[in-house]
């Protein structure tokens, strides 16, 4: 089945220092990737949609200068955390999708970051 | 706009106990319809998903059916495991590649 590997799992880093996400595909061509953030004991929070060799169509209210995505190919995407502050601690949470066959998502095992 | 409810949780149970996790949804068209779950300090996992009417998605015991009429995609799983206990979330696809999800239901199940 389809696969979608997140990295790293957990990271702890510095304010004001930035922080790289990546999602692969390791299986499947994504055209659409998704990146999200969960706060505790809450839903998922779409931040933005990714496709390949384009822009990131943020949702309201995500600043696209903070949080960085970039879809270069059709099995990486990347969120980088700009000048992180301890309120930009939280999951961070990537999805793929492809659209051969039903369409599908494949989420990855998400990021714990906590900035200190 | 496109939206899915679901129950508050927690849901407590006891081990083989009857599970049902409601989820109603509004959306224009005809959208397909997700379960999935998340374990603590991962992320989800497609549980099972239904595409039109009628569809009932079933997997690992669990099921849901996709009812137009209710506009309902409810949960059950006959005998429930400690090992089910998880965030369960449904969501729904519409006319874009986005998903929608509910605010997610802990289902906690004690031996």
């Amino acid at each position: 089945g389809a696969v979608v590997s997140q990295h790293p799992s957990w990271v702890i880093c510095k304010s004001g220092t930035s922080v790289k996400i990546e999602c692969r595909s390791l299986d499947f061509q994504a055209t659409t990737m998704f990146w999200y953030r969960q706060f505790p004991k809450q839903s998922l929070m779409l931040m933005a949609t990714s496709n390949e060799g384009s822009k990131a169509t943020y949702e309201q209210g995500v600043e696209k200068d903070k949080f960085l995505i970039n879809h270069a190919s059709l099995t990486l995407s990347t969120l980088t955390v700009t000048s992180a502050h301890p309120e930009d601690s939280s999951f961070y949470i990537c999805s793929a999708t492809n659209r051969q066959g039903a369409k599908g998502y494949t989420f990855g095992s998400g990021t714990r970051l906590t900035v200190v | 706009g496109d939206s899915v409810t679901q129950m508050e949780g927690p849901v407590t149970l006891s081990e083989e106990a009857f599970l049902t996790i409601n989820c109603t949804y509004t959306a224009t068209g005809y959208p397909s319809l997700f379960w999935y779950v998340q374990y603590p300090g991962e992320g989800l996992q497609l549980l099972l998903k239904a595409t039109k009417a009628d569809d009932k998605g079933s997997n690992k015991g669990f099921e849901a059916t996709y009812r137009k009429e209710t506009t309902s995609f409810h949960l059950e799983k006959g005998s429930v495991q400690v090992s089910d206990s998880a965030v369960y979330f449904c969501a729904l696809s519409a006319n874009t590649d986005k998903l929608i999800f509910g605010t997610g239901t802990r289902l906690q199940v004690f031996p």
